[in-house]
């Protein structure tokens, strides 16, 4: 079934660097854009990033503009995100999401999730 | 960037009851506008895409309205599973931004 799987949250310092990947299956990644959500603890949804199913736009929230990269190797499958100047408000759960339009215009609507990957910003 | 504020914030319903969450934007999205439902622990889902439209595998008791500024989720019987948080999203321009959430809780 189509399933996507996030990874590499954990535990960083304010100002510090993390990669996350989302790597999918059961559908054909390269049809497809795809987006990263986040989820402070006890709030509510935030819209981080999208990339288009061949990488070459690419947008971002204005709270993580310039610290944030999303990208995309269609060859591996994954989907990336780099968190550079990380900060506490960035404390997270990071959700990987495909978006429901087999395009190349995407349509913003997201109906394929992972069950997220946990970043904590701590000193 | 467009602000989206769903109404009410929570509400209390019973099993059967007719449910009206309301989202609004802050600029007219025209039908950009999706629906999510979130349950404690778990990822959100797709429940309505362009306003109106039902994402494949979704009970029919959920229906969404509206275009511009104003939209409507309704759930015309609430069952058991329904019990969760609704968050209205819009798709209309980047960043895309989300409702602060409606959480509907048992009476």
């Amino acid at each position: 079934q189509e399933q996507v799987v996030e990874s590499g949250g954990g535990v960083v310092q304010p100002g510090r660097s993390l990669r996350l990947s989302c790597e999918v299956s059961g559908f054909t990644f390269s049809n497809y854009a795809m987006h990263w959500v986040r989820q402070a603890p006890g709030k509510g949804l935030q819209w981080v990033a999208v990339v288009s199913f061949d990488g070459g736009h690419k947008y971002y929230g204005d709270s993580v503009k310039g610290r944030f990269t999303i990208s995309r190797d269609n060859s591996k499958n994954t989907l990336y995100l780099q968190l550079n100047g990380l900060r506490a408000e960035d404390t997270a759960v990071y959700y990987c999401a495909r978006d429901r339009a087999d395009s190349s215009a995407w349509s913003g609507a997201l109906n394929v999730w992972g069950q997220g990957t946990v970043v904590t910003v701590s000193s | 960037d467009v602000q989206m504020t769903q109404s009410p914030s929570s509400l209390s319903a019973s099993v059967g009851d007719r449910v009206t969450i309301t989202c609004r934007a802050s600029e007219s999205i025209n039908n950009f506008l999706n629906w999510y439902q979130q349950k404690p622990g778990k990822a959100p889902e797709l429940l309505i895409f362009a306003a109106s439209s039902l994402q494949s595998g979704v009970p029919s008791r959920f229906s969404g309205s509206g275009s511009g500024t104003d939209f409507t989720l309704t759930i015309s019987s609430l069952e058991v599973e329904d019990f969760a948080t609704y968050y209205c999203q819009q798709s209309s321009t980047t960043p895309y931004s989300f409702g602060q959430g409606t959480r509907v809780e048992t009476k």
